[in-house]
């Protein structure tokens, strides 16, 4: 069965730093996407950025990367210059082709805080 | 554009008894999810509609758990009787369509506490 690791239950950053998030996965499908969702107090999930496993080229969104080492089944999401804004639950999730598409499997989750 | 929309935010029962939760999609979106968030853990997916046919509720424990989605746009999820495992955030979400890496857009959630 597909799973998502996420190996820090929390993390700290000062604004205007950078952070890394990490992201492993188990999959023996060549086909599939990976995404980083965010969750403020709010609870609503809000999409961060999304990688195709077929393509090469890391992902960006703004102050959002990603490093994608697919051969490591790893998926880390870097975030520059952090904003107070960006505090929150930060969840990697994995979706693949065929069956239920739209059932993300999620992991459990990084608590992010952004110190002032 | 408005969003997903879901009440009730909480709701507080005992457990036997029975809740219901409601979600509006985004208009025009054709799929609807369910997924169960308990604490400290990642959403899991339910339920999955397209329009307002069943895909996937390979994850819905069926001898409590019951959803439907009438003319296949909002739907209604209820659980009779609750156990107190059943304590989580219940999330609706929503896409246009089912093509794979399609966004999909959350709503705030109904935070269901079993007593």
């Amino acid at each position: 069965a597909q799973t998502v690791t996420q190996s820090q239950p929390e993390m700290s950053v000062q604004e205007a730093e950078t952070v890394t998030l990490s992201c492993t996965y188990d999959t023996s499908e060549s086909d599939y996407y990976l995404f980083w969702y965010k969750q403020p107090p709010s609870r609503q999930m809000i999409l961060v950025i999304r990688q195709e496993a077929y393509k090469q080229q890391n992902a960006t969104e703004n102050r959002f990367s990603v490093n994608f080492q697919k051969a490591a089944k790893s998926f880390s999401l870097k975030i520059s210059d952090s904003q107070l804004g960006d505090a929150a639950m930060y969840f990697c999730a994995y979706t693949e082709m065929g069956g239920s598409q739209g059932n993300l499997i999620f992991g459990k989750g990084t608590k992010l805080s952004v110190k002032p | 554009e408005a969003g997903v929309a879901q009440s009730p935010r909480y709701k507080i029962i005992e457990k036997r008894q029975s809740v219901a939760f409601w979600c509006n999609p985004i208009s025009g979106h054709a799929t609807l999810y369910w997924y169960q968030q308990i604490l400290g853990q990642g959403p899991k997916l339910l339920i999955q509609f397209q329009n307002n046919g069943v895909v996937d509720d390979s994850q819905l424990p069926k001898d409590r758990f019951s959803a439907e989605r009438l003319k296949g746009v909002d739907s209604t999820l209820k659980i009779q009787p609750a156990k107190l495992e059943d304590s989580a955030v219940y999330l609706c979400a929503s896409s246009l369509g089912r093509v794979l890496g399609e966004k999909l857009f959350f709503g705030s959630g109904t935070q269901l506490s079993v007593l």
